[in-house]
């Protein structure tokens, strides 16, 4: 079966960082593209990022390039995404979410770790 | 970018009603596209791929159609389980896009 589980959100201030977790279980966490999802409260779904399967090639939306970086450690099966010089409008909450190859739909979501941006 | 735009962006609609909400691409994305269903607190749940692909599991009154930039989800007897938000994704390039949404209430 598989899982992924998120944490590693919380309360931070504008300009600070803060870095998420996603533990993944139950496929062959390298062969797997595995994304970034957020959703403001209220508000619809933002892709962030990715991480590719065996190419290990990195892709990120616009709103977030130069500020997060998306890394994995394939000895943990984890996913993250390190993000620094946060903004109010990164408050959200962040779902990683399971792809296939490089292009695919987003086949597995976790459960979301809600990050909070305010002073 | 590729935009994507749904519409309506709320539904409501009775208990058996047949249901279809669109979804527009900027530009052609083949089959590309996905659809989901949030429902409030929880995570996206994949229903279709590839357009018309049903995941496994999700009931036959879903149905997905359309190609290039045009794509339709269809629900064929709203069920009490339904209501929620359902999105559109575009996975042809990257960024990966959503469209906006659509919340399906109760009439």
């Amino acid at each position: 079966e598989v899982q992924l589980v998120e944490s590693g959100g919380g309360l931070v201030q504008p300009g600070g960082s803060l870095r998420l977790s996603c533990a993944a279980s139950g496929f062959t966490f390298s062969n797997n593209a595995m994304n970034w999802v957020r959703q403001a409260p209220g508000k619809g779904l933002e892709w962030v990022s990715v991480f590719s399967g065996s190419g290990g090639s990195t892709y990120y939306a616009d709103s977030v390039k130069g500020r997060f970086t998306i890394f994995r450690d394939i000895s943990k099966n984890t996913l993250y995404m390190q993000m620094n010089s946060l903004r109010a409008e990164d408050t959200a909450v962040y779902f990683c979410a399971k792809g296939s190859s490089s292009w695919s739909p987003l086949w597995y979501w976790g459960q979301g770790t809600l990050v909070t941006v305010s002073s | 970018d590729i935009q994507m735009t749904q519409s309506p962006s709320t539904l409501s609609a009775s208990v058996g009603a047949r249901v279809t909400i669109t979804c527009r691409a900027s530009q052609s994305i083949s089959s590309w596209l996905a659809w989901y269903q949030q429902k409030p607190g929880k995570a996206p749940k994949l229903l279709i791929y590839k357009a018309s692909s049903l995941d496994s599991g999700v009931p036959s009154r879903f149905s997905g159609s359309g190609s290039g930039t045009e794509f339709t989800l269809t629900i064929s007897s709203l069920q009490p389980d339904d209501f929620a938000t359902y999105y559109c994704q575009q996975y042809d390039s990257y960024p990966l896009t959503f469209g906006g949404g659509t919340k399906v209430e109760i009439k």
